[in-house]
């Protein structure tokens, strides 16, 4: 299956600040990557779409001015968390689709955010 | 979809024991379901996967059975092992939403000695 990566693993911030968080196709070149966010003990909740070279889509819910997320290329999605708050603090996981008719998803090893 | 909060289904399974894990999903316009390992702190692991128009697809050690009538997912795990410990999820992909996955609640598993 692909090969996803992401960076950082974790981070700490302060209230008020920016995150950025890469996700990383390593052997496969994707146009749609996706981006979910999982509280403790909870279930994955998609947040959005990411689609290379246009405009990422939104999931009800999700804002979109809080949450930008670029698809510069076919290996690179950015999820950039823009004045973090401390309800923000959740577990990042972006996906890749392998292809094919049926599109079974490949994930990231994830990345832990805490906003103080 | 709807949240079980802090508490995760668990299931105790002894070492050697089979496992089966259930998933209930409501969208009869799901295609596709795929069950995922999650370890603590890591990205979700593909396990199986089967496509609506088969009712059982099996793997090494795993099983998936689908009822579509009942709209049931089953995930079997033969001989569970210390390693199988971990939550698992089931997610239905809506055959109109382009491979957007659904993802059930989660259920705990835990291997005993």
């Amino acid at each position: 299956g692909a090969v996803v990566s992401q960076h950082p693993s974790w981070v700490i911030c302060k209230s008020g600040t920016s995150v950025k968080i890469e996700c990383r196709s390593l052997d496969f070149q994707a146009t749609t990557m996706f981006w979910y966010r999982q509280f403790p003990k909870q279930s994955l909740m998609l947040m959005a779409t990411s689609n290379e070279g246009s405009k990422a889509t939104y999931e009800q819910g999700v804002e979109k001015d809080k949450f930008l997320i670029n698809h510069a290329s076919l290996t690179l999605s950015t999820l950039t968390v823009t004045s973090a708050h401390p309800e923000d603090s959740s577990f990042y996981i972006c996906s890749v689709p392998a292809g094919g008719s049926y599109n079974e998803q490949f994930f990231g090893p994830g990345t832990r955010l805490t906003v103080l | 979809g709807e949240s079980v909060g802090l508490h995760l289904p668990t299931l105790s399974v002894q070492e050697g024991d089979n496992s089966i894990i259930n998933c209930a999903y409501s969208n009869s316009a799901s295609d596709y379901f795929i069950w995922y390992k999650q370890e603590s702190g890591k990205g979700p692991q593909f396990i199986i996967d089967i496509r609506s128009n088969m009712d059982k697809r099996q793997g090494q050690r795993v099983t998936v059975l689908l009822n579509k009538t009942v709209k049931h997912l089953s995930l079997q795990i033969a001989a569970t092992q210390p390693g199988d410990s971990a939550v698992y999820f089931c997610a239905e992909r809506d055959g109109g939403t382009a491979s957007k996955l659904t993802f059930g609640t989660g259920t705990r598993l835990q291997v005993t000695l």
